[in-house]
């Protein structure tokens, strides 16, 4: 039982450049998020989705976008990096009540 | 708008004293509150979580946190520090009357020494 798998686990990122980071759960859970995570600043909300075939703006949504590819899989894209979006990212999986979170892909942009 | 509030971004505790992390939230309706645990380099583990009922909830590795409705607090509590409790901890709050978005608070680093 894996849980939640994200990758890649680490990336480096020229500015510009465009990447999509992978997320898969199988858990059955409907919900996924996509969230990052800043020093000092918590985990901050990028993308969520409800289930297959939704997906709603968090709280910093700007510069990315997601596609819910199935029930499994939930995907961040960055279109144009920037070195503000060098951060750990972290996907997660809701069953009823708690959340299930990957390892994380640490992301820097130069 | 759903947020969660962690006023402390440190405490320290003395291993064998009691440890309290604090959490305030704002959110309408009934909400579903968590408390969740970093340990460095690693992603979150859940800990607890307040649903209804019993306003102290107990979780895992002795932890447990009260729910104060009036106060619309959610502090994390541990009646005997341990040095291997020293990681970051976060507050949760999702209301599923408003889409049911699980928004976190900023952490608090917890460091409790020998």
């Amino acid at each position: 039982n894996a849980g939640v798998t994200q990758t890649p686990k680490f990336q480096v990122l020229k500015t510009g450049q465009s990447m999509t980071l992978q997320c898969a759960q199988d858990m059955n859970h409907n919900s996924m998020y996509w969230y990052r995570q800043d020093p000092g600043m918590g985990l901050r909300l990028i993308y969520y989705s409800a289930s297959e075939g939704t997906t709603d703006k968090g709280e910093v949504p700007n510069g990315y976008n997601v596609s819910r590819l199935n029930k499994r899989e939930f995907s961040l894209r960055l279109e144009s990096a920037a070195p503000s979006q060098t951060s750990v990212y972290f996907c997660a999986s809701n069953g009823e009540f708690e959340a299930f979170f990957g390892q994380g892909t640490r992301l820097t942009v130069v | 708008a759903q947020s969660v509030a962690q006023p402390e971004d440190q405490v320290n505790v003395a291993e064998g004293n009691p440890l309290t992390v604090k959490c305030t939230y704002s959110v309408s309706g009934n909400p579903y509150l968590f408390w969740y645990v970093q340990y460095p380099n690693r992603g979150l583990q859940f800990l607890l979580k307040y649903i209804t009922g019993d306003n102290l909830v107990k979780g895992s590795y002795g932890f447990e946190a009260e729910f104060n409705k009036s106060q619309t607090s959610f502090h994390l509590k541990k009646p005997s520090a341990l040095v291997s409790d020293s990681a970051l901890y976060f507050c949760a709050v999702r209301n599923d009357n408003q889409g049911g978005k699980l928004i976190f608070g900023q952490g608090t680093e917890l460091s409790v020494k020998p």
